[in-house]
C-alpha cells in the first residue's frame, strides 16, 4: 500500500528556531505539493514541484520559506527562522502526471502531515 | 479567478440517513472538480473528482457526486451515512492548468 510519508509528525520549537519538514512521495509520482493547513485560512498551497523543478511557490513566504526536492524520493520544506504564525499542519502530497502533462487532472495523495507548533 | 464554496460549516445526520454536503463553484472556464475527506488528524484522502462525462460520479465508500453547471453546484451525497463518516469534507476545484483551490471544509456529525 504505497503512501506519502512525513517527518517528523510533530514539531514543537522555539521562535527563531530552523525547522526542517521532510516528505517522501509515492514511488513514481512525479508531482509534489506543499500545503499548510490552519483554521484561520484553512488549506492553502506553498509550493508545487514537477520533476523535482519547482513550478510554483507562489503560495510561500519567500523571506524565510524554502523548499527543494534533491532527489526524486525526498521533498523538503524549510522554515528559518521561524515565527509563532508559522505553526500549523503542513502537508505533504504527491500525484502522477496526467498523460498530456495536466497533473491537475489527477487526484493527489497526501501525506499525515507535520504538526508544527511555534512557542 | 477560481473558487469554491462550502456554504455549512457543520452537517449533521442521524445514521442510516441521506446526507447531501454541499459546494459551488466558480471558474472562468470548464471546471474540474474534486472531493476529499480528512479524518482527525490525518492527511486528506481522494473521494472522486468530475473531469468530464457523466454528470453523476460514483467514489469511494459509496459516495457519489452530481456536476450541475447551471447552478455551479457539486453536491456530495450518500444514499445511507454510516458513523463513520463523520469526518471533515473538501471539495476543490482547478481549469486543469492552475491551482486546486480548496473549500473551507465541511464537518460531517453522523449520529448513532
Amino acid at each position: 500500500d504505497a503512501r506519502v510519508t512525513q517527518t517528523p509528525r510533530h514539531k514543537v520549537t522555539e521562535m527563531g528556531q530552523e525547522v526542517t519538514m521532510r516528505c517522501q512521495p509515492i514511488l513514481g509520482h512525479n508531482t509534489v505539493f506543499w500545503y499548510r493547513q490552519t483554521m484561520m485560512q484553512g488549506l492553502e498551497l506553498l509550493a508545487y514541484f514537477r520533476n523535482r523543478a519547482p513550478l510554483d511557490d507562489s503560495g510561500m513566504p519567500k523571506d524565510r520559506f524554502s523548499a527543494e526536492m534533491p532527489d526524486a524520493t525526498l521533498a523538503t520544506l524549510k522554515i528559518q527562522p521561524s515565527e509563532p504564525r508559522d505553526s500549523a499542519v503542513y502537508f505533504c502530497a504527491s500525484g502522477p502526471q496526467g498523460a498530456s502533462g495536466g497533473a491537475w487532472y489527477n487526484e493527489q495523495f497526501f501525506g499525515p502531515g507535520t504538526r508544527l507548533t511555534v512557542l | 479567478a477560481q473558487s469554491v464554496a462550502q456554504p455549512e460549516d457543520q452537517v449533521n445526520v442521524a445514521e442510516g440517513n441521506p446526507l447531501t454536503v454541499k459546494c459551488t463553484y466558480s471558474v472562468s472556464g470548464n471546471p474540474y472538480l474534486f472531493w476529499y475527506v480528512q479524518y482527525p488528524n490525518r492527511g486528506l484522502q481522494f473521494l472522486l473528482k468530475y473531469i468530464t462525462g457523466d454528470n453523476l460520479v460514483k467514489g469511494s465508500y459509496g459516495f457519489e457526486a452530481e456536476f450541475n453547471k447551471s447552478q455551479t453546484s457539486f453536491h456530495l451525497k450518500k444514499p445511507s451515512a454510516l458513523v463513520s463518516d463523520s469526518a471533515l469534507y473538501f471539495c476543490a476545484v482547478n481549469t486543469g492548468f492552475q491551482k486546486l483551490v480548496f473549500g473551507t471544509g465541511t464537518r460531517l456529525l453522523v449520529s448513532p
